[in-house]
Parts: C-alpha cells; sequence; structure tokens
C-alpha cells in the first residue's frame, strides 16, 4: 500500500465511448503523475502536475485529456480511443516537483481495454 | 537524463544476494540513481535512491562507485516474493522517471 489509489482497477471501454481515470493520494504530495505501460514496452511518461499545474505533456494524443482539480487528485479523461490504446495506466506522486532528490510512489494501476 | 544499461535477465536462488548491476557512464555530478522495481502486472515500487555514498534501507543496499559511472543493487537475502522487473534509472533537476527495459530477476527455490 503506497498511498496512491487508483481507480477503477478495470476497465473495458468502446472506442466510442468516454470514460475517467481516477488517482488519490492523501500523503501531501504537490506531484502528480501519469504513466501508461503497453505490454512488453517500458512505462511512458504522459503528463506530470506540480502544484495542480501541468508542467510536463509528452506529445500525448488529445484523446486523452488530463486533469487535476486539486494536489491529491488526478484524473484521466478518455475519449475515442483505439484498440492500440490498451495498456496498463499507471498515477505516481511525488512530494516535490524539480528536486531530482525525491521518491515517487505509484498506483496499482488501471488495466484499460479497448475493445 | 543519463541513460541506462542493464542485463536483461538475471537467476538468483532462494536466500543467497542477488547483485544487479547497472552502467550509467554519461552521468552528471548532480543526477541521483534511483531503484524501482515492478512485481507483474503492478505498480512500480520504490527500493532505494544514492547520489555518491552507498545507501542502506531495510529493502536493499546500492553501491555506487567512485567514479559514479556504475552502481549495484543489493538484495542481501533474495525471496521468491523479490521475483520481479527492476530499473535503474538516473535523474537530475525535474523529477521525471524515465524508465528503461531493466533486469527481470528470477528468484528460484
Amino acid at each position: 500500500e503506497t498511498g496512491v489509489t487508483q481507480t477503477p482497477r478495470h476497465l473495458v471501454m468502446g472506442m466510442t465511448n468516454k470514460k475517467s481515470l481516477k488517482c488519490e493520494q492523501h500523503l501531501g504530495h504537490n506531484a502528480m503523475y501519469w504513466y501508461k505501460q503497453s505490454a512488453k514496452k517500458p512505462l511512458e511518461l504522459m503528463f506530470v502536475y506540480s502544484l495542480e499545474e501541468r508542467v510536463e505533456n509528452n506529445s500525448v494524443p488529445s484523446r486523452f485529456s488530463p486533469e487535476c482539480p486539486n494536489s491529491s487528485h488526478l484524473f484521466l479523461h478518455l475519449h475515442t480511443l483505439q484498440p492500440e490504446d490498451s495498456a496498463l495506466y499507471l498515477c505516481a506522486s511525488s512530494p516535490t516537483w524539480g528536486s531530482g532528490n525525491t521518491e515517487a510512489f505509484f498506483g496499482q494501476g488501471t488495466r484499460l481495454t479497448v475493445v | 537524463d543519463a541513460k541506462t544499461t542493464q542485463p536483461p535477465s538475471m537467476d538468483c536462488a532462494e536466500g543467497r544476494a542477488a547483485n544487479l548491476p547497472c552502467n550509467h557512464s554519461t552521468i552528471s555530478g548532480n543526477e541521483y540513481v534511483y531503484w524501482y522495481r515492478q512485481i507483474h502486472s503492478q505498480g512500480p515500487q520504490y527500493i532505494i535512491h544514492g547520489l555518491k555514498n552507498n545507501e542502506t534501507n531495510e529493502m536493499a543496499s546500492l553501491i555506487i562507485t567512485e567514479d559514479r559511472k556504475s552502481s549495484t543493487l543489493i538484495l542481501p537475502h533474495a525471496t521468491l516474493r523479490d521475483t520481479a522487473v527492476y530499473y535503474c534509472i538516473v535523474r537530475v533537476g525535474t523529477d521525471k522517471l524515465i524508465f528503461g527495459t531493466g533486469t527481470r530477476l528470477q528468484v528460484f527455490p
């Protein structure tokens, strides 16, 4: 148990659906992250938020839309996804952003299947 | 971020020490070395990190060479539950963790 909670744990959605992934942490951390892990590939950083401001957006398609309403919650809104977007989506948080000396804690992930 | 090189896989007998190497020959003076592991289909778990001194915690020890171009993660008494993919990451400044392909450690009875 890392203190980072992701819901749902599993999600199956059609290509025309709209769904949202939720991440929550009550560790008092100021930075939150979304990662994507496709089968047999390394984790890919998607978005970073620091103090509710987006500070990194790594060329992610617009069908993925992040939202950080406060420092404890992070959402990933999904719409018109493709089957190749099926993956494990991981959320992480860390105490600060910018020091290089702070560990990040990961949630258990949401296993997304697009049909 | 500096690149890291790790062997793709390693085996270790249960109860023995597992020594996982990592090369980071282009590391800069202010870049930290981090180790994470990922047990099948779970989120990565933080293990340990260091800058230039050796570090030890309840999970593992981190040995960094004097020139900082390589490091070794040591699990002193490996158990079957330590079977996982282990990632060595270096980073500076921003807190982006850029994962490579890691080392798949298989602990056998």
